[in-house]
């Protein structure tokens, strides 16, 4: 079945504007994490959502940063006025069980802010 | 809090060499214990898990076995090739969480 998919694949901004982040999970995955990898920072988890509760923001570096599902499907992230510190690339996963299951990742999107 | 100490890279072997990635864990509790690979462009692709002590995961020729007792969880292959060549991460799930706390990553080239 399809895994999960992330787009755009690649975006470059220039720094102070807004970029959005979009990922669409496996389907029938109740769970839907984010991440980031950079090169300094190795892998560092975001935030994370689990159906219809109220997400886990607590990995978010910065109120810039901000996530939300809808329909308990897709979810976006949406990084304000963005920084060249915020270049990376975005992972996202979903895993069908909180605590059970393995997480699944997507091809990841590549941000560059100049 | 929780941590992974994976060895550091790059890593170059000759094909059909001996390959071990050393990972060392911090947790409270059990951890689930995980080895993601990165292929070159793509994203994480989870290689093998183990979730108690002792287990032993295995996928694709790898191997690693979740000691309690020296908080390891080493990446080993008998016989390495070209198509090995990626980013190896370990990482791991503490009991009841849900995060993933991943090492570094270590980068695997192997030449023919």
């Amino acid at each position: 079945g399809a895994g999960v998919s992330q787009s755009p694949s690649n975006k470059v901004t220039e720094k102070g504007k807004d970029v959005e982040l979009r990922c669409d999970p496996i389907s029938g995955h109740t769970a839907l994490y984010w991440y980031r990898q950079s090169l300094g920072q190795g892998l560092e988890f975001l935030i994370y959502f689990q159906g219809n509760s109220a997400p886990d923001k607590s990995g978010l570096p910065s109120d810039r940063f901000s996530a939300e599902r809808t329909g308990g499907s897709v979810s976006t992230l949406t990084i304000q006025r963005t920084q060249q510190e915020d270049s990376a690339v975005y992972l996202c996963a979903s895993s069908a069980a909180v605590n059970q299951e393995t997480q699944y990742f997507g091809p990841g999107t590549r941000l560059l802010v100049l | 809090g929780n941590s992974v100490t994976q060895m550091e890279g790059p890593v170059t072997l000759s094909e059909e060499a001996f390959l071990t990635i050393n990972c060392t864990y911090t947790a409270t509790g059990y951890p689930s214990l995980f080895w993601y690979v990165q292929y070159p462009g793509e994203g994480l692709q989870l290689l093998l898990k183990a979730t108690k002590a002792d287990d032993k995961g295995s996928n694709k020729g790898f191997e690693a076995t979740y000691r309690k007792e020296t908080t390891s969880f080493h990446l080993e292959k008998g016989s390495v090739q070209v198509s090995d060549s990626a980013v190896y991460f370990c990482a791991l799930k503490r009991a009841g969480s849900y995060q993933l706390t991943f090492g570094k990553g270590t980068k695997l080239s192997v030449i023919p």
